[in-house]
């Protein structure tokens, strides 16, 4: 079965510093997401990526955050400079080009925040 | 009210008990719903979409009901690797978002 693959794992990130967490999706896939899980609480919507645009963001996905796809093939998301509350489980998503297709999670990238 | 809402549990059963777990939803959430199953610090796996005429897999079963804002889960004949946290999705009009629940956790024990 494919699979939706991100780097690193887990990075450990002074305040301050930028990070960028990558992103393989699946190759037949046409929209991509991010979604963030900090420790405990609910999975959060972060931003919606097709057609090499942002077509939703959420209130979290302030001017720190951006996402790329420049090559066609990784999918990523930069924080320019990250806060302790940015610490939290980042997941990739995608899905085909289907209305109501099943949306694929990566197995997420851990985010610590010192 | 919050948009996906649901008992966080933890719900201990034995193994081959049945076990239902609910969940309400706000008008924001309400286009199509989800159960996804996320073991611990791992990803969300979709374990079956709800139809409002209710639907079945298995060992699986989701009830929707529109009229009360509530859908459900039943889980038949619980195996030890049911045990997981268990995730009410929606999703709402004219967006792409899934909208998670904060889960309800599921411990079965033999």
């Amino acid at each position: 079965e494919p699979e939706v693959t991100q780097t690193p794992s887990h990075q450990v990130t002074q305040m301050g510093q930028e990070v960028i967490l990558r992103c393989v999706p699946i190759s037949n896939h046409l929209y991509f997401y991010w979604y963030r899980q900090i420790l405990g609480q609910k999975v959060e919507f972060l931003v919606s990526f097709y057609n090499n645009e942002i077509s939703e963001k959420s209130e979290i996905f302030d001017d720190q955050f951006s996402v790329e796809r420049p090559d066609g093939s990784n999918f990523t998301l930069k924080i320019r400079s990250t806060k302790l509350e940015d610490s939290a489980m980042y997941f990739c998503a995608g899905r085909t080009g289907n209305s109501g297709n099943t949306i694929y999670f990566g197995e997420g990238s851990w985010l610590t925040v010192v | 009210r919050k948009e996906v809402e649901q008992d966080p549990g933890p719900f201990n059963v034995p193994e081959g008990a049945t076990v239902a777990f609910n969940c309400t939803y706000s008008n924001s959430a309400s286009q199509s719903f989800f159960w996804y199953r996320q073991d611990c610090r791992k990803e969300p796996k979709l374990l079956m979409s709800v139809y409002s005429s209710g639907n079945e897999d298995g060992r699986f079963t989701a009830q929707l009901n529109r009229a009360s804002q509530y859908i459900s889960l039943l889980i038949r004949d619980s195996k030890l690797s049911d045990s997981a946290t268990y995730l009410c999705v929606g999703s709402s009009y004219n967006t792409d978002k899934l909208i998670f629940g904060t889960g309800t956790r599921l411990q079965v024990f033999p």
